[in-house]
């Protein structure tokens, strides 16, 4: 079946660095998204990428959809304490008749150093 | 607009048991995912329900089931319960499109422990 992995696993940066994780998919997405789940919370949508070498911005944040649409990376600029969280991403898996299931990373989780 | 909402909240049980989680769905969504999501994971698939009916299942075993009811709202049970059932079952609702685009909005999860 369809996986998504996601690297690293965790990372502790100082406040003000930067901070990146990286996704990968064993097959060709038609699209991927992202998540954000605060500690105790549950995951909140970020954003969703569509067409190849697709680049998003949200404020600090960058998402980018690589050109075979099987890999994808999060970048956040100058992280701030309200970056923490676990960031996961998210591909479709299909399984017939028009059905859909989103299929989960294991996230990264960033732990900001003030 | 009231968002997912599920309950309860937490729960605890013994090993054998059986558990009935609820979810009630985004206002206008009528498509219900359930996640498994033990600690430092990320959410497991383990099926979707759409107009009252099993779509898509995941890799868990038929302990697991469920049920849409009319108004969208829906059901997880789990049997027969296991140590290893010990997690945060997240309920996700959206809206069928047709297509695999469009977000999924989870609520604040239930919280099961075995004992």
């Amino acid at each position: 079946g369809q996986q998504v992995m996601q690297i690293p696993q965790y990372q502790h940066v100082q406040e003000g660095e930067d901070f990146t994780t990286y996704c990968n998919s064993s097959t060709t997405l038609s699209n991927i998204q992202w998540y954000k789940q605060r500690p105790g919370g549950h995951p909140v949508f970020l954003i969703q990428l569509v067409k190849s070498g697709e680049v998003k911005k949200q404020k600090r944040l960058t998402f980018q959809f690589g050109e075979a649409k099987k890999n994808s990376s999060l970048h956040i600029t100058a992280t701030q304490t309200t970056d923490v969280g676990t960031y996961f991403c998210a591909g479709p898996g299909y399984s017939g008749a028009g059905s859909y299931q989103l299929t989960f990373g294991k996230g990264t989780k960033l732990s900001v150093i003030p | 607009d009231a968002g997912v909402t599920q309950s309860p909240t937490h729960l605890i049980k013994t090993r054998g048991q059986q558990v009935t989680l609820r979810c009630s769905p985004k206002s206008g969504h009528d498509t219900v995912s359930w996640y498994q999501q033990a600690l430092g994971q990320g959410p497991q698939f383990i099926f979707q329900y759409y107009e009252e009916e099993e779509r898509q299942r995941g890799n868990f075993p038929d302990r697991f089931s469920g049920h849409q009811f009319p108004n969208y709202s829906s059901e997880l049970n789990v049997n027969a319960l296991l140590l290893g059932d010990s997690a945060l079952y997240l309920c996700a609702s959206s809206l069928r499109t047709g297509s695999d685009t469009g977000e999924l909005f989870f609520g604040e999860g239930s919280r099961l422990t075995v004992l």
